[in-house]
């Protein structure tokens, strides 16, 4: 079983819908969660991190269930521009990613 | 101020060869990483330095991998003898040592790669 599980997609979505991805881990351990973007061919970017109780950035919204060992991340309002990869990602120090989830936003 | 840079941005060797990577992290970040991602799969962690130190490299795959950071600025990572299964992107990230002021918690700031191609 892979350490961090995500739906590789792809995600299709027009401008301005609501997308929402989900991301399972296994190591009961991990303490500390983040939401990383990856455009094609590019670094990935910390997108932001992912708190128990929630955190919102704009049209980000990152969710922690620790009970269900899952993270989630909601985008509001679709752009073209949030067409990338998304990793989620756990760990501290050294970081474990997922395969990534892939997003095209159309017009 | 200048982010991580590694180089070369694309490497194309045959099997057998020696290639070398480098990495040269934001200026005053301790933490240097090296993740790769090989075709279809996850990104995965190789190995972690603070400063010049080797803190973890549980990750390298095997000897013929050779990771060094002399004087703790920027890092190599030199594969030899190169094999087909070593292509793939190599990422370098660095990371401030925040725990010292107390926040406990570091974001890693990553180059753009190098594509390795193994013939």
């Amino acid at each position: 079983r892979k350490e961090v599980e995500q739906d590789p997609g792809p995600f299709n979505v027009p401008e301005g819908a609501t997308v929402a991805f989900n991301c399972t881990y296994s190591n009961s351990a991990s303490q500390s969660f983040f939401w990383y973007r990856q455009d094609c061919r590019k670094e990935p970017k910390l997108l932001m991190s992912v708190y128990s109780s929630g955190n919102e950035d704009g049209r980000f919204t990152a969710q922690l269930n620790r009970a269900s060992q899952y993270i989630s991340l909601l985008i509001r309002d679709s752009k073209l521009s949030d067409s990338a990869t998304y990793l989620c990602v756990s760990g501290y120090s050294t970081l474990t990613f997922g395969k990534g989830t892939m997003l095209l936003v159309s017009p | 101020e200048a982010g991580v840079t590694q180089f070369p941005s694309h490497s194309v060797i045959e099997k057998g060869q020696t290639v070398t990577l480098r990495c040269d992290p934001i200026s005053g970040h301790d933490n240097l990483y090296w993740y790769r991602r090989v075709m279809g799969k996850e990104i995965k962690f190789l190995l972690h330095f603070v400063k010049e130190s080797k803190q973890d490299e549980s990750g390298m795959p095997n000897n013929r991998f050779l990771a060094e950071r002399t004087g703790g600025t920027y890092s190599t990572l030199k594969v030899q003898p190169a094999e087909l299964e070593d292509s793939g992107v190599y990422f370098c990230a660095s990371s401030q040592d925040l725990r010292l002021l107390g926040q406990g918690q570091e974001t890693q700031y990553f180059g753009p790669g190098t594509r390795l191609l193994v013939l």
